[in-house]
């Protein structure tokens, strides 16, 4: 298996553009996590999905993120409008169980936001 | 807020010596995990010790697990410059989604 797999490695936009970050799990498994990694605030979960159902959004930060998992092996993360503190790196992961069992990450895509 | 805080924040040894990074966690957990982070890749998955575990080990890797203290320690023995890479703990809550939260990580430096 190729792992998880996310696109665009890398993302430069201008602010208020719409942002579409993508992600392919790793076959198989039924859980799928959008984390957010910056240096003032670590790893940051923004949302966890069973199964392609949402169960745990408390972590998107407002309005402006969303998230969705139309099949078990693609799932977006969309930004619109984008601002400056949203540069990040977003990472994607999937598991067979949830956190019962180890989640394996894609490379993540960095966001740069001007 | 994070669940887990490894300890230190920063770590520099020689190459030879042993690392260890602890992880200190809040509330009941299932499991906890650690993570390895090369510098701009993704994180790894090293080992997972369940609650009812005490140790594991892992080639040279040794986790040990306290839920007395809500505790962990990861040990990396004869480490090596290519161990260089920030180690985070991700812990399971019990009786929730078993969502792993992740620490800030422990940036280890290994001096060849």
């Amino acid at each position: 298996d190729a792992g998880v797999i996310q696109s665009p490695r890398h993302e430069v936009t201008e602010m208020g553009q719409e942002v579409t970050l993508r992600c392919k799990p790793i076959s198989g498994h039924n859980s799928l996590f959008w984390y957010r990694q910056t240096m003032m605030r670590g790893l940051e979960l923004l949302i966890y999905f069973n199964n392609n159902v949402p169960i745990d959004d408390s972590g998107m930060p407002e309005d402006r993120f969303s998230a969705k998992m139309p099949n078990a092996s693609f799932s977006t993360l969309k930004i619109q409008p984008s601002e400056p503190r949203d540069s990040a790196v977003y990472f994607c992961a999937s598991s067979l169980t949830g956190g019962r069992t180890e989640a394996f990450f894609g490379q993540g895509t960095r966001l740069t936001v001007v | 807020s994070q669940q887990g805080e490894e300890d230190p924040q920063a770590l520099s040894i020689q190459e030879g010596e042993n690392a260890t990074m602890n992880c200190s966690y809040k509330t009941s957990i299932n499991n906890l995990q650690w993570y390895r982070q090369n510098s701009g890749r993704g994180l790894v998955h090293l080992i997972l010790i369940r609650s009812n575990e005490r140790e594991k080990h892992s080639g040279r890797l040794r986790v040990t697990l306290d839920t007395s203290k809500k505790s962990s320690s990861l040990l990396i023995t004869a480490s090596r410059a290519a161990d260089t890479a920030s180690y985070f703990c991700a812990t399971a809550l019990s009786g929730g989604s078993y969502i792993p939260t992740f620490g800030r990580g422990t940036s280890l430096i290994v001096h060849p």
